[in-house]
């Protein structure tokens, strides 16, 4: 069965450089989020979107943007890196659509693993 | 705040024991989720029970929910070497909510 595809799986960026994350989707799951896992950390929630819309946001940094797109995968845009940044970033889908008081399984990505230096 | 406290954070086990994973939340739950992680990859998951179920099971692992000491059990049967990962909890509040997670417990399960 097809999974959360996520790229690049690694990326190092120096201080105050600019990153981009990409995250696909299951096949047919409208719902996208975004994880940050610091080392030794429980993942933390940064934002999801639901049908191409913003649905919730968590503890993400103004430095950070992100958007779904007509395809249904997102990009998580960060900018002005620091250190504190280096970390794994997840995305993780679900299908919300038709559900009634239940499911929301978040299926997860390998994650990408970025180092800020 | 945090919202998953798992108990123990670890936990050593020999192979062919059974391992039990206690997690505690603060809030009113839709779901509880349990999720698996080896070391530094991805976050696989395991099971889901909805609130309003009390124990499910899946292969050798078996789930309790207690939404009214706010607690979830995860029962690992007859443990594997390749049962030996992070384990962690999370919660949300309705269908398409963020997942909070608790610390995760971190299983060894020793040949």
């Amino acid at each position: 069965a097809a999974g959360v595809i996520q790229s690049p799986r690694h990326l190092i960026k120096e201080k105050r450089e600019t990153a981009t994350l990409k995250c696909y989707p299951i096949p047919r799951h409208d719902t996208v989020y975004w994880y940050q896992q610091g080392p030794g950390q429980d993942p933390q929630f940064l934002i999801s979107f639901y049908e191409k819309m913003q649905s919730d946001k968590g503890s993400i940094p103004d430095r950070f943007s992100a958007q779904q797109f007509s395809d249904y995968h997102s990009e998580l845009n960060m900018s002005s890196l620091e250190l504190g940044d280096s970390a794994l970033y997840f995305c993780a889908s679900s299908l919300v659509r038709g559900l009634a008081g239940g499911g929301n399984e978040q299926f997860f990505g390998p994650g990408t693993r970025l180092t800020v230096l | 705040s945090q919202q998953g406290e798992e108990d123990p954070q670890a936990l050593s086990i020999q192979e062919g024991e059974n391992a039990t994973m206690n997690c505690s939340y603060k809030t009113s739950i839709n779901n509880l989720q349990w999720y698996r992680q080896n070391s530094g990859r991805g976050l696989v998951h395991l099971i889901l029970i909805r609130s309003n179920e009390r124990e499910k099971h899946s292969g050798r692992l078996r789930v309790t929910l207690d939404t009214s000491k706010k607690s979830s059990s995860l029962l690992i049967t007859a443990s594997r070497a390749a049962d030996t990962a992070s384990y962690f909890c999370a919660t949300d509040f309705r269908t398409n909510s963020k997942l909070t997670f608790g610390k995760g417990i971190t299983l060894s399960v020793r040949p």
